[in-house]
């Protein structure tokens, strides 16, 4: 298994400006996803941060709105870009090594809230 | 396109009491199907998977699920649960053909009342 840690745990920000979310995974993996859960809701795949290449975006999500690094294999960002009200939610982020079944470990999430 | 099922937005329960949370999964696919577990303030615990073999399958904290590929279900249970176990619970399949994507269900709120 591995541990991932999030930073922030928590943020509130105004509106028009743009939050880095880091993820550091304690062991090297091939792949880091980033979802988001807004209120009372389930998670939603944002998009799969592979090592060394650009990340791919689920439908909905564009890189300029939710621009994503992957610089090694244990370490990712998501920056929330012009934040609106409605980018309050909890951003999580996971991780996989191997192959199938791709199991997902989880990080703790960040709640932000935007005003 | 896979869906998941997760009939039960909230169940409530008393201490000590057995309960079933109930998955139901669409695919054309054979998939993988995992029960995660979201306690407050915090992020997803795999609780057990289902990858091949035996249907009934068990999982941390008391936890167990049966896999019923004829009714695509794949019911979570605890014979007897405690106020630790109130949390949200998400079902969740990936397609067996190596797609690492997880479809999760909507969440099942399980609320143990002493």
């Amino acid at each position: 298994s591995a541990v991932i840690s999030q930073k922030p745990s928590r943020d509130i920000c105004q509106r028009g400006t743009s939050l880095t979310i880091q993820c550091q995974v304690d062991s090297q993996v091939t792949m880091m996803f980033w979802y988001r859960q807004q209120p009372g809701q389930s998670l939603t795949l944002i998009a799969t941060a592979n090592q060394g290449s650009e990340a791919t975006y689920e439908s909905g999500f564009v890189i300029d709105k939710f621009p994503i690094s992957r610089p090694n294999l244990t370490f990712s960002t998501l920056t929330v870009s012009n934040m609106s009200p409605e980018d309050s939610s909890i951003y999580l982020c996971s991780a996989t090594s191997g192959g199938p079944p791709y199991e997902q470990y989880f990080g703790p999430g960040t709640r932000l809230t935007v005003t | 396109a896979q869906s998941v099922t997760q009939l039960d937005s909230q169940v409530p329960v008393f201490e000590e009491a057995p309960v079933e949370l109930r998955c139901n999964y669409s695919s054309s696919v054979s998939v993988y199907l995992f029960w995660y577990v979201q306690y407050p303030n915090q992020g997803l615990q795999l609780l057990l998977k289902y990858l091949s073999g035996s249907t009934l399958v068990k999982g941390i904290n008391g936890f167990e699920a049966e896999f019923n590929k004829s009714q695509t279900s794949f019911h979570l249970r605890k014979p007897s649960v405690h106020i630790s176990d109130t949390a949200e619970y998400f079902c969740a399949v990936s397609r067996m053909d190596s797609s690492y994507k997880l479809i999760f269900g909507s969440g099942t709120r399980l609320l143990v009342r002493p």
